[in-house]
């Protein structure tokens, strides 16, 4: 029984390159979470995502970012135009359904933007 | 205003014996659920213990249970006994229910906690 994957673990991107970030949610879990961590910091929500549909991006920063969740396939974080504030690690999270309580985090994704 | 507060960067304690961890939350939402993860070194982020604001009975989980005190809008964790494992970051966490739409979860900035033998 996979939990939630992401890909890949680690990725170094030039300063005004793209990053794209995938994730995989649990089998069976058509919602999806994507949450940003800065060194030494709590995590902080970006947006949140069911299948086709953005519910709530209130927290994602209103240039460079989007993120979607296809019918098919895993879902996106982009992130254009990358610069070294970026850096961070990037954590999905799914669960099964808006009333479900837990939400189960993927291992997260290291970008550095060099 | 912060939504949740975790006071103590960090916090060391004896192998075997027991530690709380503090967090305190802030919200105006009736409904509202409450949430400790741990982050070990390697990264990942790990379910430990949940409490909805209208359970009656304080949650717990193996050596894990959550002093739940709404009055105070505290819910510190507990470890008991603890082992060299236990030492890693601890997040608390809270969603607001109520809210139409959204399910996010509000994280404070953590404890580092380590367990010495």
């Amino acid at each position: 029984n996979a939990g939630v994957m992401q890909n890949p673990r680690h990725l170094v991107r030039r300063r005004g390159q793209e990053a794209r970030l995938r994730c995989s949610p649990m089998k069976g879990h058509s919602h999806v979470y994507w949450y940003r961590q800065l060194p030494e910091e709590g995590l902080k929500f970006m947006v949140y995502l069911q299948k086709e549909n953005i519910i709530d991006e209130s927290g994602m920063p209103k240039e460079r970012f989007s993120a979607e969740f296809p019918k098919e396939g895993p879902s996106i974080l982009r992130i254009q135009q990358v610069v070294r504030g970026d850096s961070a690690a990037y954590f999905c999270a799914s669960s099964p359904g808006q009333e479900a309580y837990e939400q189960y985090f993927g291992p997260g994704t290291r970008l550095t933007v060099t | 205003a912060q939504k949740i507060t975790q006071t103590q960067p960090g916090m060391f304690v004896q192998e075997k014996e027991a530690v709380t961890l503090d967090c305190t939350y802030d919200t105006s939402d009736p409904s509202y659920g409450l949430f400790w993860y741990k982050q070990p070194s390697s990264g990942e982020m790990i379910f430990l213990i949940y409490q909805g604001s209208y359970d009656q009975q304080n949650a717990t989980e193996g050596r894990y249970s959550l002093n739940f005190q709404k009055a105070r809008k505290s819910a510190n964790l507990v470890i008991s006994a603890s082992q060299l494992g236990d030492s890693a970051m601890y997040f608390c966490a809270m969603r607001e229910v109520a809210r139409p739409g959204a399910n996010n979860l509000f994280f404070g900035t953590g404890t580092r906690l380590t367990v010495i033998p």
